[in-house]
């Protein structure tokens, strides 16, 4: 048990549609990481937020928006679904905003299919 | 593209030890050298990671080279429960993207 839960383990929806994943970090973790892995892309950085703010930005698309909020927990938001945004979402936390140097504790996931 | 080059797959016996090989003749001299695995069904974990001397901890060890353009993650004793991908990674890869996840190297681990 890496100590990130994430909520929901599932989730099936339809294209056009809007989803919310929440992230709830291990306790003293002030840094959310979040992560789509697909067959055909791999597992794919999206975005940092440390302490609120987010730190850093990786492939995350427009139609796409993450949060952290003042309790540390994140949300990402996925609007406008299409096909290709099916795939496992994960959330990572580590301690402070340097990813470069800390190890990254993963969530299991999220699964989002899109009929 | 990661800057990391691993070899996609490698067997090993149960109860031998492992050495898993990276290339990162690219890496930067402020780079640390991460590790992770991730088992079926899954989220990554982590295992290790370095920056310039060797690293232990109770999952493996971390054998970085002198010029630091390759490093050996070392399972001592291997267990089906290591079959896993291995990814290892650098912070950045060439185009500034962060943690780049390469394909990793799929290890099986026979009884």
């Amino acid at each position: 048990d890496s100590g990130v839960t994430q909520t929901p383990k599932h989730l099936i929806t339809a294209t056009g549609q809007r989803v919310t994943l929440r992230c709830s970090p291990r306790s003293g973790d002030l840094s959310v990481y979040w992560y789509q892995q697909s067959l055909d892309q791999g597992l794919q950085f999206l975005i940092q937020y440390y302490n609120g703010e987010e730190r850093a930005k990786g492939n995350i698309l427009e139609r796409f928006s993450a949060q952290q909020f003042p309790d540390l927990h994140s949300e990402l938001n996925l609007s406008s679904l299409e096909l290709g945004d099916s795939a496992l979402y994960f959330c990572a936390s580590s301690v402070g905003g340097d990813w470069g140097n800390q190890p990254q504790h993963f969530g299991d996931g999220t699964r989002l299919s899109i009929l | 593209d990661a800057k990391t080059t691993q070899p996609n797959s490698m067997e090993s016996n149960e109860e031998e030890p492992v050495h898993l090989p990276c290339n990162h003749s690219t890496i930067s001299g402020t780079d640390y050298i991460h590790w992770y695995r991730q088992l079926p069904s899954q989220g990554p974990e982590y295992v290790i990671h370095g920056l310039t001397s060797n690293v232990n901890n109770r999952m493996a060890s971390l054998a970085i080279a002198e010029d630091r353009k390759s490093s050996t993650l070392i399972l001592h004793r291997a267990t089906l429960r290591d079959a896993a991908v291995y990814y290892c990674i650098l912070p950045r890869d060439n185009y500034g993207q962060n943690f780049v996840f390469g394909p990793g190297t799929r290890l099986s681990v026979l009884p």
